[in-house]
């Protein structure tokens, strides 16, 4: 009930190309999906975030695209650039909760040129 | 603005010690968190603390627990040290709570041996 399932685990684009990392979800008391980005020896740094009132939302090259009836969402990064290669985690969280997300399993993205 | 901030960054344990690893949130933030972060499971909830109060807690034993200060400075503690405690542990901060919005501190790498 709590999971929250990434996929892929691991993902290779080209320099220019589209990034797309997907995730789901089966709390549908969930209302809170950020998406945090990971650099090695860093920790998670908040990337976007998106509520379930809107479909999509976008912020520079990264936009988040979400389906409330299939309890999915993503990460979309366009003109995708050698600094974007890191590990992605999608969460998901109840606003009023308190701090607890329930995150993915990750996806390590590698840019190459 | 300062980020989140822990200490100590690396640690080295023997099986059966306790440790101890400090945060200290955003300047303002009253909300704090912790989670475990192991190539295995990934990023796990230990607990969230707000007020001096623990709000949350994760499914972890009774071996981890922590503390909060009136300053919002967060202690975390494991005792009896076991090998499979060896990972990255991560404070993130957040104004208030029932704030899903959360800052990641660039954690404690602890290695139990």
């Amino acid at each position: 009930q709590q999971q929250v399932k990434q996929s892929p685990q691991s993902l290779i684009v080209q320099k220019g190309g589209i990034s797309i990392i997907n995730c789901a979800y089966e709390n549908t008391a969930f209302d809170y999906f950020p998406w945090y980005q990971q650099f090695p020896g860093k920790g998670p740094a908040l990337l976007i975030a998106i509520r379930p009132d809107v479909s999509e939302k976008k912020e520079g090259r990264f936009t988040i695209s979400f389906n409330k009836s299939a309890k999915q969402f993503s990460l979309h990064i366009m003109d995708s650039q050698p600094g974007d290669s890191a590990t992605y985690f999608c969460a998901a969280g109840v606003a009023g909760s308190g701090e607890k997300l329930t995150f993915g399993t990750g996806t390590r993205l590698t840019i190459i040129p | 603005k300062a980020g989140v901030t822990q200490t100590p960054r690396y640690l080295i344990k023997t099986r059966g010690q306790q440790v101890t690893l400090s945060c200290s949130p955003i300047s303002g933030h009253r909300s704090v968190s912790w989670y475990q972060q192991t190539p295995g499971q990934g990023l796990q909830f230990l607990f969230e603390y707000f007020s001096e109060t623990q709000r949350n807690k994760g499914n972890f034993p009774g071996r981890f627990s922590g503390r909060q200060f009136s300053n919002s400075r967060s202690e975390m503690n494991v005792s009896t040290l076991e090998l499979g405690d060896s990972a990255l542990y991560l404070c993130a901060s957040s104004l208030a709570a029932g704030y899903t919005e959360a800052f990641f501190g660039q954690g404690t790498r602890l290695t139990v041996v």
